[in-house]
């Protein structure tokens, strides 16, 4: 059982550089999103995707970019890094862009920025 | 706008003891509650939930009842174990919208002593 992939689980960056972290699921979830996750203030939604093709903001979006051109994979791209981006990103998907509350999350990708 | 409020943690407990976790939320309507857990390493599961006024989730021993009047949702479990040391985290989303509009709490990291 996949359910949700993060990669990579850690990475260091410089700041200024650019990456991507990658999201893939295999549950035929119609709802994929990025968090983040710092200390003292729970998760943050960083963008959202209710179906292929379409994508959303969520709370704090700004630095990040998103495409969701299959219904598996929801990539996060950071095109200039930067140390206020130092986190731990989470991917989760959901059976339906309606909630019924249940989220499935991946293991994490922990990123620092330099 | 919608919130939740989680007491601050750590707390640390010893085995067998019995837990409480508050959990107390502001929302319009008639929010569904949920608390996920996330165990070291790991991405945040779905431990309860509870769709409407005093219903009571319960799954692994742990318990929280919905109570509007209170607008609270406070996890308990009667006898702890080393194995439910994890950050716990309070949610709601209001019934039928988009699982974008999932909010969660700052988290509540509980450490249990042998």
């Amino acid at each position: 059982n996949a359910g949700v992939t993060q990669t990579p689980k850690f990475q260091v960056l410089k700041t200024g550089q650019s990456m991507t972290l990658q999201c893939a699921q295999d549950m035929n979830h119609e709802y994929m999103s990025w968090y983040r996750q710092d200390p003292g203030m729970g998760l943050r939604l960083i963008h959202y995707s209710v179906g292929a093709g379409i994508t959303d903001q969520g709370e704090v979006p700004n630095g990040y970019n998103v495409s969701r051109s299959t219904t598996e994979d929801f990539p996060l791209r950071l095109l200039s890094a930067a140390p206020s981006q130092t986190s731990v990103y989470f991917c989760a998907s959901s059976y339906a862009s309606v909630g019924t509350g249940e989220l499935f999350f991946g293991e994490g990708s922990r990123l620092t920025v330099l | 706008g919608n919130s939740v409020t989680q007491m601050e943690g750590p707390v640390t407990l010893s085995e067998e003891a019995f837990l409480t976790i508050n959990c107390t939320y502001t929302a319009t309507g008639y929010p569904s509650l949920f608390w996920y857990v996330q165990y070291p390493g790991e991405g945040l599961q779905l431990l309860l939930k509870a769709t409407k006024a005093d219903d009571k989730g319960s799954n692994k021993g742990f318990e929280a009842t919905y109570r509007k009047e209170t607008t609270s949702f406070h996890l308990e479990k009667g006898s702890v174990q080393v194995s439910d040391s994890a950050v716990y985290f309070c949610a709601l989303s209001d019934q039928g919208s988009s699982a974008s509009k999932i909010i969660f709490g700052s988290g509540t990291r509980l450490s249990i002593r042998p």
